[in-house]
Order: C-alpha cells, then sequence, then structure tokens
C-alpha cells in the first residue's frame, strides 16, 4: 500500500536559519515524489517533484530509495516560507493512480 | 491559466441532508480526486477517478460516492450527511502526460 509520513505537525525556526521537513513513504514498486505548499488563504500548489531535480524558492529534496525518504530543505529560510508542506507520492513516471499525501508539517519562519 | 472550480466555498447542512459538492476542471486531464482537508490528519484520499465513468476508492470512501458523467467534471455525494463530515473538502485534476495536479480553492462544509 502506498502511504506517506511527515513526523512533525509544526516546525518554527527562526529567519536565515536552515530548515529541513521530513517525509518517508512505503510503497512497493517506484514512486514518484511531490512536495505541495498551501500559503494563508491560498490553493494547494505544487513545490517540486523529484524527477525534476530543480530548486524552487531556494528549496530542494533529493529522493532517497535506501531509507524511503524525501525531505524538503533549504537553507536559509524567509518568512514568507511560513506555509503548510504537504509531502505526496503516486505510481512512477506518468502512469496515473492515485496521489497519496502525507499529513502535512506547518513551517512558521519567525522575524 | 489552468482551472480547478469548486461550486461553493461554503456550505452549511443538517444532518440526514444529501449533499452534492461540484467540481469542474477545463484542462482536458484524466484524472480527478475529491480529499477532505482536516488539521493533523492531512489530505485523505476519499475518491478518484481516472476517466468518465470510472472511478476508484481512496482510504476513506464510506458514507461518500462520486459521479463522473462527463470529463471536466466531478461531483462528491454525501448520501446522508453527519456531523463527523464537516470538513474542508479539495478538488484536484491531474493529466496522464502532465505530472502536477492542480487544486480547487476548496468547500468548507459544516453538518449541523
Amino acid at each position: 500500500a502506498q502511504r506517506v509520513t511527515q513526523p512533525e505537525k509544526l516546525l518554527s525556526v527562526f529567519k536565515g536559519a536552515p530548515v529541513e521537513l521530513k517525509c518517508n513513504y512505503s510503497y512497493s514498486g517506484s514512486p514518484e515524489l511531490f512536495w505541495y505548499v498551501q500559503y494563508s488563504r491560498q490553493r494547494l500548489q505544487l513545490l517540486l517533484r523529484h524527477i525534476s531535480r530543480e530548486s524552487i524558492k531556494g528549496f530542494t529534496a533529493d529522493l532517497n530509495k535506501g531509507e524511503t525518504s524525501f525531505h524538503l530543505k533549504k537553507p536559509f529560510a524567509q518568512e514568507e516560507d511560513s506555509a503548510m508542506y504537504y509531502c505526496a507520492l503516486t505510481r512512477g513516471y506518468n502512469q496515473g493512480g492515485k496521489l497519496i499525501f502525507g499529513q502535512g508539517t506547518e513551517l512558521s519562519v519567525k522575524p | 491559466d489552468v482551472k480547478v472550480t469548486q461550486s461553493s466555498r461554503y456550505l452549511v447542512k443538517r444532518t440526514g441532508e444529501k449533499v452534492f459538492l461540484e467540481c469542474v476542471q477545463d484542462m482536458d486531464h484524466e484524472n480527478m480526486f475529491w480529499y477532505r482537508q482536516d488539521p493533523g490528519l492531512g489530505l485523505r484520499l476519499i475518491y478518484f477517478s481516472y476517466d468518465v465513468k470510472m472511478k476508484e476508492k481512496g482510504d476513506i470512501p464510506e458514507g461518500y460516492s462520486v459521479s463522473r458523467e462527463k470529463k471536466e467534471r466531478f461531483s462528491l455525494i454525501l448520501e446522508s450527511a453527519s456531523t463527523n463530515q464537516t470538513s474542508m473538502y479539495l478538488c484536484a485534476s491531474r493529466g496522464h502526460m502532465n505530472t502536477e495536479a492542480f487544486f480547487g480553492q476548496g468547500t468548507r462544509l459544516t453538518v449541523v
């Protein structure tokens, strides 16, 4: 069964501090992993996907198949990063199917 | 500009009522999803549809049904609303060849 676990409900850091939001998954095949973000009063939107291997707004995430993890990192947090972050999983590239989300982590960046 | 539109932002319904939540997308996407979003529980998949008239249960389908008669529209039905179905409901769509999912603005349903 597909499952995504985000162990932290709330992560609070000061501006300029490094951030790491944890995501672990369980899936028997080759998954596709995503991070979605929801800013206050806005729609949920894609932040980044593992197949793109890109940095968005200074965030990066590396898929570690050995540890079944896809942690989101940023070296220097900004106040505008405060939001709800969700890790998500689906079947491998372009195979469609269920899109499963984790419990979410609220990131609060203090000035 | 891609769009997923949910018919209502806020709904208040009575216990036992039949409730319809509507979602329309204009991107010709094959896949559509209904989630409920609750604090501490994240997004939980209720149902998804991978084609017209095709559906598959998600993790929490009990008390819900869905309908997809046209590609662009995916409806969530609460057959007999109960107070434990008070929640934020999110609709999303996703194409086969485009891996990004696009979300609606959400419907906050309160059952009294």
